[in-house]
């Protein structure tokens, strides 16, 4: 059974590009959720998705966006990059909406904003 | 909003000994996670806690949901060198999404 596939693993952007990563979930799995993950900051929570719908949004700003498509593939968007936007990507994913048997990360998205 | 206070933020022992670390927080959660992340990779799940009091092993690894509801901790016995790595817990409630401790670096002395 194939894990959660983040593209790509690593990614170099200029200041004020906009970039998309992508994930696929374990075949089954409805949720998707993305955290961004920084030596100062953690693991900070970005949005789920179920269903296609956005269920869960962290406080970020809306230069961070995501969606779900039908076959729960997920995609993030970020616009206008930041060298502070310079981070681990990760996605996980889970059977339901609420994680109850716990989410299965992918291995990340590196981002660097130069 | 929730946060979790992960201690200790890191710890070094020697091969063969037992560690413990624990998560508390300002608030209740009816889910608790246990994470292992090492380097380059995602975290991976080790335990998950569903009840109030329930102790779960998986292996060398023990981990407990407080019974107030707003504490975990983790402990792994007979440490060996693949142990080295991040430990993360996590605990959600309800509908709101997963919040992360801020981790427990590892480090194992063969």
């Amino acid at each position: 059974k194939a894990g959660v596939t983040q593209t790509p693993r690593y990614l170099i952007k200029t200041r004020g590009q906009q970039v998309t990563l992508s994930c696929s979930p374990i075949s089954g799995h409805r949720s998707v959720s993305w955290y961004q993950q920084t030596p100062g900051q953690g693991l900070q929570f970005l949005f789920e998705y179920f269903s296609e719908t956005q269920r869960n949004k962290g406080n970020f700003p809306g230069r961070f966006s995501g969606r779900q498509f039908s076959n729960s593939r997920s995609e993030m968007n970020v616009s206008t990059l930041e060298l502070g936007d310079s981070a681990l990507y990760l996605c996980a994913s889970s059977v339901d909406f609420q994680g109850f048997y716990g989410y299965t990360f992918g291995s990340g998205t590196r981002l660097t904003v130069v | 909003g929730q946060q979790l206070n992960q201690s200790p933020q890191s710890m070094f022992i020697q091969e063969g000994e037992d560690v413990s670390m624990n998560c508390t927080s300002s608030s209740i959660f009816n889910t608790w996670l246990w994470y292992k992340q090492d380097p380059g990779e995602g975290p991976v799940l080790l335990i998950a806690l569903y009840k109030a009091g329930e102790l779960t092993s998986n292996g060398r690894l023990t981990a407990q949901f407080g019974i107030t509801r707003k504490d975990s901790f983790l402990n792994i016995s007979a440490s060996i060198p693949s142990d080295v790595g991040i430990y993360f817990c996590a605990g959600r409630y309800n509908n709101n999404d997963m919040r992360f401790g801020a981790g427990t670096r590892l480090t194992v002395k063969p």
